[in-house]
């Protein structure tokens, strides 16, 4: 299964919304899709699993939705540390993708 | 409070073999798998494998079936991972991270080690 994420970079400024694509090249279980968090130079953090539910520590302004084929990472009010590359992760038949990554820059 | 360390920064000759040791802490190392995860610089993240440190059993990605092998010391509670008949594009950042189970969150990883760069040159 490829995921393909969009858009590859997006610029905002702090107090935006910024909305974060993760497409499936096929149906996957929403209790198998992830989203991370990765800041230069640090491993990736795990910010939603089951598609929808916050790993613990993280701020309620993530949140994750969809379904199926379509799934979304919104970051509701963008705050200068949420400048980062963020990734999405599916897990199916004994194999993990993840997405190439959406880098999000904050102006 | 869960760890996972480590081994530093590696040089291997092309075709040769390095191997990477992971020691994680804060939780009871048998009971959690580990996968191995690289990065290009500036790249995205590669899954590689994962080993069940109870029975030492080991599932890698096809594209490294026969070239990594991912072991596993349970009286030091250390993963191991090697790379062989190193490559040029084998010179990237390797990490390891702990598979979640529980509480809903099944097949993530939800702790990562700090990562170590591999680097090939002869």
């Amino acid at each position: 299964i490829v995921l393909t994420q969009s858009p590859d970079t997006l610029s905002l400024s702090p107090g935006e919304r910024a909305t974060l694509s993760c497409r499936a090249s096929q149906s996957i279980s929403s209790n198998y899709l992830a989203w991370y968090q990765q800041k230069p130079g640090q491993a990736p953090r795990l910010l939603i699993y089951g598609a929808s539910s916050r790993a613990t520590g993280i701020p309620d302004r993530f949140s994750g939705s969809g379904s199926g084929t379509d799934f979304t990472l919104t970051i509701s009010r963008l705050e200068p540390e949420d400048s980062a590359v963020y990734f999405c992760q599916q897990y199916g038949r004994s194999f993990w993708t993840f997405g190439q990554g959406t880098k999000v820059e904050i102006k | 409070q869960v760890h996972l360390v480590q081994s530093g920064a590696e040089v291997g000759k092309p075709g040769a073999s390095v191997k990477v040791s992971c020691k994680p802490s804060g939780y009871t190392f048998i009971d959690y798998f580990i996968h191995w995860v690289r990065q290009a610089p500036g790249q995205g993240l590669e899954w590689m494998g994962r080993i069940n440190p109870k029975s030492g059993g080991a599932d890698y990605a096809q594209k490294f079936q026969g070239r990594v092998t991912m072991t596993r010391d349970t009286s030091l509670t250390i993963a191991y991972m090697e790379v062989s008949r190193l490559r040029s594009d084998d010179a990237v950042v390797y990490y390891c991270a702990r598979e979640s189970y529980g509480s809903g969150n099944y097949y993530t990883f939800d702790f990562w080690g700090q990562g170590t760069q591999v680097t090939v040159s002869s």
